[in-house]
């Protein structure tokens, strides 16, 4: 769906590199959230939005900061890219209780 | 810290077989959510559910939360190969948070 766009869709970076990864919304939900999804893991919490600068962690937060200045982005940014944040990164939004839609990921790549 | 687990990992039937993927989480559930992954894509919302003993269909799509909303199962009738993917439920396992956990998901195949 056109409502939630993630960019960039993929991306190959080197170790110790700072990474940002974008998320942005037409739909002006309140909440935006960042998974990654790893096999044998699923979907894992990062971080989350719940407004405009309003922000807090997720389960596997270690290693990432987020940004919500407005609210229709909210930025996800790998300070010193490890092997080990290899994965596929979901962002979703969400308004209410009537479920989550989903970006269709960013494939990173940390060599 | 509540987990989500799925059954089986991964499926593989017959085109036109019935099939059944479960989702139990060891406390009550304030909403569960099936969304469907094609392989590389993202994820696409299937069904809510949120009262014990509910059900709800989507063309050949049932899902259904038990009475203590603890487990959820959804059953596709009539595979077809349009069904494959990753199946995955999530669920908000405190009410009003909506932060929600998800089950490491189903791997369907069909095969034609």
């Amino acid at each position: 769906d056109a409502g939630i766009t993630q960019s960039p869709r993929h991306k190959v970076t080197e170790t110790g590199t700072p990474v940002t990864l974008r998320c942005h919304q037409t739909e002006n939900h309140r909440y935006m959230y960042w998974y990654r999804q790893d096999p044998g893991h699923g979907l894992r919490l990062i971080h989350y939005s719940y407004g405009v600068k309003d922000t807090d962690k997720g389960e596997v937060s270690d290693g990432y900061s987020v940004s919500r200045s407005k609210t229709e982005d909210f930025l996800l940014t790998l300070e010193s890219a490890t092997s080990s944040q290899t994965s596929v990164y979901f962002c979703a939004i969400s308004e209410s209780a009537y479920g989550y839609t989903f970006g269709s990921g960013t494939r990173l790549t940390v060599v | 810290s509540q987990e989500l687990e799925q059954s089986p990992q991964s499926l593989i039937v017959q085109e036109g077989k019935n099939l059944t993927i479960n989702c139990t989480s060891s406390k009550t559930l304030y909403g569960l959510y099936w969304y469907k992954q094609k392989y590389g894509e993202g994820l696409i919302f299937l069904m809510m559910l949120q009262k014990g003993g509910e059900e709800k269909s989507h063309e050949k799509i049932t899902a259904k939360l038990d009475e203590k909303k603890q487990q959820s199962s959804l059953h596709i009738t009539a595979s077809q190969p349009s069904h494959a993917g990753i199946y995955l439920c999530g669920a908000d396992p405190i009410s009003g948070t909506y932060k929600y956990i998800f089950g490491t998901g189903t791997r369907l195949k069909v095969l034609a």
